[in-house]
């Protein structure tokens, strides 16, 4: 079975660009989760999706970030105009249920903003 | 948010040697808590979890404990290998809520 699996793995942008990470999730898994880690920082919470709904959203930092999951499968973070301090790992996670289990991350997006 | 801490950002060990993790949470309404391993450019890695309902739970070579009195929970890894040189994160979870990790230590083991 495969993991969750992120796109790009590796992403250098400019200031200003825009930049679209993509996250599929375990098969079946109806929760889907975005979070950031900035270096030598915590693991960030961002927003949970529950299917293509937005269960909770806020840890998003602005409306700079834009979170989709249309058709409750694949999920996008889109980041624009992109920031410095927006630079980062992204990482997807997805559970078969909320809270209590065990969540599974994919191996992370990591973006550089110059 | 809730906040998750680590005693120590940064741990080296001889190989052979036990290691032990700590992690101070916050919350103590905090039911579920796992430990992840993050290898250099790899996504976190499930360890072992425990409930609040456990003070202590064994994996292969590695056990967790948890005091929930003084709100602690600690990794202990067995007969340290250079293959667990990593960053291991706690994460703690309320029922309903999201999970809040630490910053995370770092393990060196030394050959």
């Amino acid at each position: 079975e495969a993991g969750v699996t992120q796109f790009p793995s590796h992403s250098v942008i400019e200031k200003g660009q825009t930049v679209t990470l993509r996250c599929d999730p375990i098969s079946g898994h109806d929760n889907l989760y975005w979070y950031r880690r900035v270096m030598g920082k915590e693991i960030k919470f961002l927003l949970h999706f529950v299917k293509e709904s937005k269960q909770d959203e806020s840890g998003m930092p602005n409306n700079r970030f834009l979170a989709e999951r249309t058709g409750g499968t694949y999920s996008t973070l889109k980041v624009q105009p992109a920031e410095l301090e927006d630079s980062g790992v992204y990482f997807c996670a997805s559970s078969q249920y909320h809270s209590g289990n065990t969540i599974y991350f994919g191996e992370g997006s990591w973006l550089t903003v110059v | 948010g809730e906040s998750v801490g680590l005693h120590l950002p940064t741990l080296s060990v001889q190989e052979g040697d036990n290691s032990i993790i700590n992690c101070a949470y916050s919350n103590s309404a905090s039911d579920y808590f796992i430990w992840y391993k993050q290898e250099s450019g790899k996504g976190p890695q499930f360890i072992i979890d425990i409930r609040s309902n456990m003070d202590k739970r064994q994996g292969q070579r590695v056990t967790v404990l948890l005091n929930k009195t003084v709100k602690h929970l600690s990794l202990q890894i067995a007969a340290t290998q250079p293959g667990d040189s990593a960053v291991y994160f706690c994460a703690e979870n309320e029922a309903g809520n999201q999970f809040y990790f630490g910053t995370g230590t770092s393990l060196t083991v030394i050959p």
